[in-house]
């Protein structure tokens, strides 16, 4: 079974703040590809991030960090000095299987919240 | 107009009504998607379309009929919802050859679908 889950339902955190949100995710393929999207309330999902499975080095995309660990099945996301504009609904997702058409596995979703 | 537009933004409906929801393109894809998004659930796919072939349907219920005239537009025809259809429609489109794995999604801003 594949699965996604984000413990964290909402973290509220006051700018400037670094904010680490969590992903675990559960696959029995050994391709498979982990998303996070970041949903503002204009309601849109915005990409942020791919990896794939066979690709474990880290990611720093200005305050953005993400930190992949195969080991752990875990796929977590790092704001560094957080601001109000990252305020939103983050998403991780899967996709695995060779033949897959596609499908995204979500996980819940974590809110964030940043005050100034 | 870019990236992945919908319409309407906002629906209000009754259990006998008869509406669609209309995706439009505008990247190039060739891949498209149907998810819905409730208030305690994740993310749920609905329908994929590759290459104007539906090529995953996800259990959805017949009162959802989707329609991919051509790889810029997709459509979810709606007809005796029930009241706990009422949720965030998103479209998305991604480039493939086939709907695959590998591809991030780009999504539009959905459409709040309220049935009453």
């Amino acid at each position: 079974a594949q699965k996604v889950t984000q413990a964290q339902t909402e973290i509220s955190v006051v700018e400037k703040e670094d904010v680490t949100l969590d992903c675990v995710y559960e696959t029995r393929d050994t391709t498979y590809y982990l998303f996070w999207y970041k949903q503002p309330p204009s309601g849109e999902l915005v990409f942020l991030i791919r990896r794939n499975s066979f690709d474990e080095q880290n990611e720093i995309s200005g305050r953005y960090s993400w930190n992949f660990q195969k080991s752990t099945s875990s796929f977590n996301f790092t704001i560094t000095a957080s601001q109000v504009v990252d305020s939103a609904v983050y998403f991780c997702a899967l996709s695995a299987g060779s033949s897959n058409t596609g499908k995204l596995i979500f996980g819940q979703g974590t809110t964030l919240q940043v005050k100034p | 107009e870019t990236g992945v537009t919908q319409t309407p933004r906002h629906l209000v409906m009754g259990m006998t009504n008869k509406k669609s929801l209309k995706c439009e393109q505008h990247l190039g894809h060739n891949a498209m998607y149907w998810y819905k998004q409730s208030a305690k659930k994740p993310l749920e796919l609905m329908f994929v379309y590759s290459l104007e072939e539906r090529v995953e349907n996800n259990s959805v219920p017949s009162r959802f009929s989707p329609e991919c005239p051509n790889s810029s537009h997709l459509f979810l025809h709606l007809h005796t919802l029930q009241p706990e259809d009422s949720a965030l429609y998103l479209c998305a489109s991604s480039q493939a050859r086939l709907a695959s794995s590998y591809n991030e999604q780009f999504f539009g801003p959905g459409t709040r679908l309220t049935v009453l």
